[in-house]
């Protein structure tokens, strides 16, 4: 089974800081890999994805994430946070067809 | 692209008793899955549909839980009696069948918030 372990529950950044947010996956095979956000009072949208090809992926907002198969990672980045980007953050992977499973998010807070 | 519609947005209920949630999927989309969203924690699949049939109940507990998709396109999910660590949100979310549809991911409701007290 396929499981998600995101490192950090809580981040809390002041405006312009870069930000990182680890995502590990625990799958032996061929996986996807997604991140998404949740601004809130808003529903889950995705952010940026990853199923083959190019390890670097860039996604919506200036985000983007490097998917380093070796350490069964996919680290979310951005070089300068915004208050707008206050929000809850899910990594999640799937494998061929199977449903996606996600990490337990982490809640990041942007100080203006 | 109108996107997945759920209903009701909150409901509290008293435990013991039963409520329902209301999903209706993107148009077209073949695949549909019920997510339980546990504060502090990432969403849980509780079940899916491939258009009318269960594809994976694995994780719904059953004793209370039920679901239906009886024509392939809207569904209802259904506690009955409720306890208080039902609280959650209820996530409906969809996909096509189809590759290039999958590679979107899945499309999110804005989900149901249910309260048991």
């Amino acid at each position: 089974a396929q499981s998600v372990s995101q490192h950090n529950h809580h981040v809390i950044l002041s405006e312009a800081a870069s930000l990182e947010l680890g995502c590990n996956y625990s799958y032996g095979g061929t996986v996807n890999l997604f991140w998404y956000v949740q601004y809130p009072g808003q529903h889950l949208q995705l952010l940026l994805k990853y199923f083959s090809g190019d390890p670097l992926v860039k996604g919506i907002k200036g985000f983007e994430a490097e998917f380093i198969k070796s350490k069964f990672s996919f680290n979310l980045r951005k070089p300068s946070v915004q208050w707008s980007d206050t929000a809850e953050y899910f990594c999640a992977v799937s494998s061929g067809y199977s449903t996606l499973t996600f990490g337990k998010g982490t809640m990041l807070l942007v100080s203006p | 692209e109108a996107g997945v519609a759920q209903s009701p947005r909150y409901k509290i209920i008293e435990k013991r008793q039963s409520v329902a949630f209301w999903c209706n999927p993107i148009s077209g989309h073949a695949t549909l899955y019920w997510y339980q969203q546990i504060l502090g924690q990432g969403p849980k699949l509780l079940i899916q549909f491939q258009n009318n049939g269960v594809v994976d109940d694995s994780q719904l507990p059953k004793d209370r839980f039920s679901a239906e998709r009886l024509k392939g396109v809207d569904s209802t999910l259904k506690i009955q009696p409720a306890k208080l660590e039902d609280s959650a949100v209820y996530l409906c979310a969809s996909t096509g069948i189809r590759d290039r549809d999958r590679n979107y991911g899945y499309t999110f409701g804005s989900g149901t918030r249910l309260t048991v007290v």
